[in-house]
């Protein structure tokens, strides 16, 4: 079966700085791998995905993120942070034919002036 | 296009009460999925419908169950409500059963009294 694992339950940087999310996951079969963004009280945004090809996928919003098997990691970045971008992240993985998303237990970005 | 969207936004039920919670696909999507979001277990998958048929199903109880109809609308149904039924309830739609990218409602703030 597969999992995600999402480091660090909060995430804290200045306006400006860099953001980096952590997501590894855990895959017998090779993965698609997404990243949501939830604001209070709506529900998830597509950010980004990956299925196959290049390893460096762009989002929305400036975010990225780099599919790394040797590392089973996919990373969110993002250059620039924005008091936009405060809200929770999660990672969610799927496999083969089904649609159906494990995810991670979020992250929850706070971005201060 | 409109988006995925769930109704009623928010229900009050006290314990034994039944629910039953609808949800509209993007036009053109025939693949339903549902997920419980709760504080402590996360995210977590409820079940999938395709051509009016379960497809899948995650690890919740039989009071939980749902349906799909010939336009790709959906709905769940909880009998005999639990304290711990309260959560969040996310739908979300795919083009198709193996299109793994799936698009969220707001969701469906469900409190159990």
């Amino acid at each position: 079966a597969q999992s995600v694992t999402q480091l660090g339950s909060h995430v804290s940087v200045s306006e400006g700085a860099l953001v980096l999310l952590r997501c590894n996951y855990s895959s017998s079969v090779p993965p698609y791998l997404f990243w949501y963004v939830q604001y209070p009280n709506q529900g998830l945004q597509l950010l980004l995905k990956y299925t196959t090809g290049a390893t460096l996928v762009k989002g929305i919003n400036g975010f990225e993120a780099e599919f790394k098997k040797s590392e089973t990691s996919f990373h969110l970045t993002k250059p620039s942070a924005h008091m936009s971008d405060a809200a929770e992240y999660f990672c969610a993985v799927s496999v083969g034919t089904a649609s159906k998303l494990t995810f991670g237990t979020g992250t929850r970005l706070q971005v201060t002036l | 296009k409109a988006g995925v969207t769930q109704t009623p936004r928010y229900l009050i039920k006290t314990r034994g009460q039944q629910v039953t919670l609808s949800c509209s696909p993007i036009s053109g999507h025939r693949s339903v999925s549902w997920y419980q979001q709760t504080p402590g277990q996360g995210l977590q998958f409820l079940f999938e419908y395709f051509s009016e048929t379960q497809r899948n199903k995650g690890n919740f109880p039989g009071r939980f169950s749902g349906r799909q109809f010939s336009n790709s609308r959906s709905e769940m149904n909880v009998s005999t409500l639990e304290l711990g039924d309260s959560a969040l309830y996310l739908c979300a739609s795919s083009l198709e059963l193996a299109s793994n990218t799936q698009y969220f409602g707001p969701g469906t703030r469900l409190t159990v009294l």
